[in-house]
């Protein structure tokens, strides 16, 4: 059964000081890691799509890398704005159609 | 524009009425998802259609009925929910079942009394 798991359950930053977030994963056979972002109330938005070992993906403050077994979301210099719950999912093969399975989220709060 | 458009923002219903929940895309997407969202808690696949027809149910109450009526739409009939079916219901679409990211709509916040 395809697992993900997120860490820090929460993490709170002041603004400009630079972290990371953790997704591991067990799977058989990765199709593609997925990072959203979640506001209160709102949507998963999406972030990025990482395919293989040694990939990379940036957008403005936001970095994503993928391993064999996890992967990572830093985040250079904070600002308020980035506060919200990131969620990272795993894709996964199911009868021939893809489906995501999610980690729990870490919840970000950057104070000013 | 990676769009999907839900309605009503918010639902409130009794455990008694019928009701649906609607969404579109205008993306030429061909896979369309309904998940459930509890708080503070990942979303949950319910509904997979792809080119228009239901290819994965997991094993949803039958209170529940997805409905395709072309490419970009997507529905969601509710018939004598409970209490515990409240929750936030978002759709999501991609360009094929495979190898694609999905895009999510904001979510209906259904409230079950």
């Amino acid at each position: 059964e395809d697992q993900v798991t997120q860490s820090p359950e929460a993490l709170r930053l002041q603004e400009g000081e630079s972290s990371s977030l953790n997704c591991s994963y067990t799977v058989s056979g990765l199709r593609g890691l997925f990072w959203y972002r979640q506001d209160p109330g709102k949507g998963p938005e999406f972030l990025f799509t990482l395919y293989s070992a040694g990939e990379e993906k940036e957008k403005e403050r936001l970095k994503a890398t993928l391993t064999k077994k996890e992967s990572f979301l830093h985040i250079t210099a904070p600002k308020p704005e980035d506060s919200a719950t990131y969620l990272c999912a795993v894709q996964a093969y199911n009868s021939g159609y893809s489906t995501l399975t999610f980690g729990k989220g870490t919840m970000l709060l950057v104070s000013p | 524009d990676t769009e999907v458009t839900q309605t009503p923002k918010h639902l409130v219903m009794g455990m008694t009425n019928k009701k649906s929940l609607k969404c579109e895309q205008h993306m030429g997407h061909r896979a369309m998802y309904w998940y459930k969202q509890k708080a503070k808690k990942p979303p949950e696949l319910m509904f997979v259609y792809s080119y228009e027809k239901l290819s994965i149910n997991e094993s949803v109450p039958s209170r529940f009925s997805p409905e395709c009526p072309n490419s970009s739409l997507l529905n969601l009939h509710l018939h004598a929910l409970q209490p515990e079916d409240s929750a936030l219901y978002l759709c999501a679409s991609s360009q094929s079942g495979q190898y694609t990211e999905a895009f999510f709509g904001q979510g209906t916040r259904l409230t079950v009394v």
